[in-house]
């Protein structure tokens, strides 16, 4: 059976500090991983990692596949209060699956 | 970039009363919609795949009559929760992806529909 599941499923860091989201997936016929981030309404796109081992970054976010352990992460350095968010990870095999997300809290 | 339109973005109305959202794609044409619900703090379940001119696939557990889903163009996908009852209260959200898009490129996602049924 298909599956997606992210962790911790929250987390509570302050202003400054990296973190690292973990997503594990099982899928009978994977063509895509997925990351977004989501605060108030519509999740917003990040990363579409498809291959293993080839990082993504986009400024402080940075995004790896392992294909053959089936795992992704999603690293966030010098977080800011504004990276506080759901972050959802999703992988199309047959069908899109998301994750259970992780809830990111950055204090100040 | 692609745009999708949710309407409307809340609701509150009685028990028993049957609620109609949409969903539309504004810049692009989408041959097939999904349509999601999360709880607070949860992730997105999905509840159907909705295909333009034809009938939706929902997922298990989803209630067909409960939830009517009409795709009757490429740009326009609803949504409506029939005799809605209070356990129906949720923020659902639809996304949409490009026609000619393979399905494992990126969802486009609609702002989300906050339903209360009182």
């Amino acid at each position: 059976e298909d599956k997606v599941v992210q962790s911790p499923l929250s987390l509570v860091v302050h202003e400054g500090d990296t973190v690292t989201l973990n997503c594990s997936y099982e899928v009978t016929n994977f063509r895509s991983l997925l990351w977004y981030k989501q605060e108030k309404k519509a999740p917003t796109f990040l990363f579409m990692l498809t291959s293993s081992g080839i990082e993504k970054k986009s400024g402080r976010l940075s995004s790896i596949l392992d294909k053959k352990e089936l795992f992704s992460i999603l690293n966030i350095t010098a977080t800011q209060t504004g990276d506080s968010a759901i972050y959802l990870c999703a992988h199309t095999g047959n069908q899109f699956y998301f994750g259970t997300g992780t809830s990111l809290t950055v204090i100040p | 970039g692609a745009v999708v339109s949710q309407h409307p973005s809340r609701v509150i109305c009685k028990s028993g009363t049957s609620v109609k959202i949409e969903c539309r794609s504004l810049d692009f044409q989408a041959t097939t919609m999904f349509w999601y619900r999360q709880f607070p703090k949860q992730s997105l379940m999905l509840m159907a795949t909705s295909n333009e001119g034809s009938k939706a696939t929902y997922e298990q557990g989803v209630e067909k009559d409960k939830f009517l889903i009409n795709h009757a163009s490429l740009t326009l996908s609803t949504l409506t929760v029939t005799s809605a009852h209070p356990e129906d209260s949720s923020f659902y959200i639809c996304s949409a992806i490009r026609a000619g898009g393979e399905l494992y490129q990126p969802q486009h996602f609609g702002d989300g529909t906050r339903l209360s049924i009182l």
